[in-house]
């Protein structure tokens, strides 16, 4: 069945050090993909998607780009912030799958020091 | 945006109980709310999809006698672990999906972390 792999955290970093978080799917056809992030205290939000192959995500200076060659989906940002401090998930849907089709990875997290 | 709040953050019960969780959507209302867990250092999985008005979808592998789900209302689910053991200590979290087909947006809960001793 389809599945999503991502690095085991945490992952431990200095403020306005470049983050990369690894995310690697298996899945039939072309799925969506997506990161989802989860505060300190609150639920998981969508961060980025993109839903077909070359296609980057891109929020709040995160950014993801559908690489279907090597059927992965790599977070980044250039610079982080203490705030960035969360659980980051990779996720994917099937086509057509909807929300009852999302699979999900572990969760990484992100420590950011000041 | 919108809100879906999950309590109890966190529970503390003894083997052979039963433990609630509750799921409200607070500013909108939801027909599908979706049950998910997570045990440490695996994925997050889906257990349940809740209708509104109808019985629960169960994953393949979810006892559906011991995780009991309502959805009573449109802006309710609860999810009861019954008679719970040491293996259901889990990372509980909910979802809800807001707005019409073509345009649905989902909503997560901030999760309960269930300790059964």
């Amino acid at each position: 069945g389809d599945s999503v792999t991502q690095m085991e955290g945490p992952v431990t970093l200095s403020e306005e050090a470049f983050l990369t978080i690894n995310c690697t799917y298996t899945a039939t056809g072309y799925p969506s993909l997506f990161w989802y992030v989860q505060y300190p205290g609150e639920g998981l939000q969508l961060l980025l998607k993109a839903t077909k192959a070359d296609d980057k995500g891109s929020n709040k200076g995160f950014e993801a780009t559908y690489r279907k060659e090597t059927t992965s989906f790599h977070l980044e940002k250039g610079s982080v912030q203490v705030s960035d401090s969360a659980v980051y998930f990779c996720a994917l849907s099937p086509p057509l799958g909807g929300f009852q089709k999302l699979v999900f990875g572990t969760g990484t997290r992100l420590l950011v020091s000041p | 945006g919108a809100v879906v709040s999950q309590h109890p953050s966190w529970v503390i019960c003894k083997s052979g109980t039963s433990v609630k969780i509750e799921c409200r959507s607070l500013d909108f209302q939801a027909t599908t709310m979706f049950w998910y867990r997570q045990f440490p250092k695996q994925s997050l999985m889906l257990m349940a999809t809740s209708n509104e008005g109808s019985k629960a979808t169960y994953e393949q592998g979810v006892e559906k006698d011991k995780f009991l789900i309502n959805h009573a209302s449109l802006t309710l689910s609860t999810l009861t672990v019954t008679s719970a053991h040491p293996e259901d200590s889990s990372f509980y979290i909910c979802s809800a999906i807001k707005g019409l087909r073509g345009s649905e947006k989902l909503f997560f809960g901030s999760g309960t972390q269930l300790s059964v001793l």
